[in-house]
Formats: C-alpha cells, structure tokens, sequence
C-alpha cells in the first residue's frame, strides 16, 4: 500500500488554465504538507494543514488554494497557471505539525509543466 | 534568517571508494537534523534523524554524524544504487516547517 499518493503523476496544461492536484496519505497523520521542487531542485514549502486548519503559508500566491476535504487528504487548486509554477509538487505528511521530532513522509510528485 | 547549505553539489565516485557529505545549518535551537535520499522522477525518502550533537545513526553503508554546526552523511564502499540526490532539512525555529538545504547528487561508478 502506497502511504502517500498524488494524483496526476503529470500534468500538461496551457498558461491561464486552473488545474488541482490531489494527494491522500493513509498514515494516519494528522498534518499534510504541499512542497515545491524548482528545475534547480531545491525543495520549498509552500503549505501544511493540521486537522483542517491551515497552519502555514510561505510567500506562496493567492493562486494557489490548498483544500482538506479531510484528515487523510489535501489537495492544491492552482488558478490561472503560469509559465513560472512549472515545477514538480510535492505532498507530504507527518504525525504532528511541522516535523520538528515528526519524520515527514513524502508523495512521489506531480509534474506541472505549463506551457 | 534559517539556513541549510549542502556540499558538494554534486560527487562522483568510483563503487568502493568512500566520502562524506556536508550539511551546515544556521537555524538556532536545533530540534532535529533530517537526512533524505531521493532517486530521479521520485519523492524524497527518510533516511534518518539526528537529535544532539555528537549522535551517530548509521543505515548499510551510510552513517550519520552531527555537531553544533553541521551534519555529516558518510559512505563507506559506495555502490552504484547508491547514486541519488541527499537532501538535508532541519525545522525552522517557530517550528512549523522543514527547511532543505539544495542537496547533494551523487553519483557511483563500477
């Protein structure tokens, strides 16, 4: 059993198009993360959710919406895409917020490529 | 500002031939220094977690160490499976997020 899963693996779309990822873990956490991973891989935060409150938003656009239908989901909602989010979407979770002494357990990505 | 540098940015070795890499950190009160691993086209994958200084963990043929000031990923007789990117990331200091540093690729020959 996959632990945390993303779909689509990858993702093509045309600039000004709103396009979702979704992720589900089934680790029981109760806090999920969306990273992003640049061409230069460097791997940055964007979102967590902890019990379906949002807890952290880093200098990330309004265009992008995280949504948690429940514990074991987090989806990202991305409006009017440009040719800058281009990048693989990470999804991740941990037992408690932040993974401070939590080991964060990661999705196998979402590649974006807009075009 | 929390900071994480990785060197070298990338290594070559020869299968067999053994090296370090470096994880230096600036963020104070550490709470934990994590090692990942990640393969191409792949998520990153929880190697290990380092607590104090002077903590040793160690995992076939990668250990571990930690300082005050930097972490150490060392690889004893590399093999070519052990060719991928290794991420490090310590909490930030409100404690709300992991910061990465840009990873080291490494890759190993036969």
């Amino acid at each position: 059993d996959t632990a945390v899963s993303q779909t689509p693996k990858y993702l093509v779309t045309q600039m000004g198009n709103d396009k979702s990822i979704k992720c589900e873990q089934n680790l029981g956490h109760d806090t999920m993360y969306w990273y992003k991973q640049d061409s230069k891989k460097f791997l940055k935060i964007m979102f967590s959710y902890n019990n379906k409150e949002l807890i952290i938003n880093e200098t990330v656009p309004n265009r992008f919406s995280p949504k948690s239908p429940d514990k074991a989901h987090l989806n990202l909602h991305i409006n009017s895409l440009e040719l800058g989010d281009s990048a693989v979407y990470f999804c991740a979770s941990s037992h408690h917020p932040g993974g401070s002494t939590d080991t964060q357990y990661f999705g196998p990505g979402t590649r974006l490529t807009v075009l | 500002e929390d900071q994480v540098t990785q060197s070298p940015e990338a290594l070559r070795l020869q299968e067999g031939e053994s090296s370090s890499l470096n994880c230096s950190y600036t963020v104070s009160g550490l709470r934990g220094l994590f090692w990942y691993r990640q393969d191409p086209g792949k998520g990153p994958e929880f190697l290990f977690t380092l607590y104090s200084a002077g903590e040793e963990k160690e995992k076939e043929r990668l250990k571990a160490t930690l300082t005050k000031k930097e972490s150490f990923l060392h690889i004893t007789a590399p093999k070519p499976e052990d060719s991928a990117t290794y991420l490090c990331a310590v909490p930030n200091q409100a404690g709300t997020a992991l910061i990465f540093g840009k990873g080291t690729t490494l890759s190993v020959s036969s």
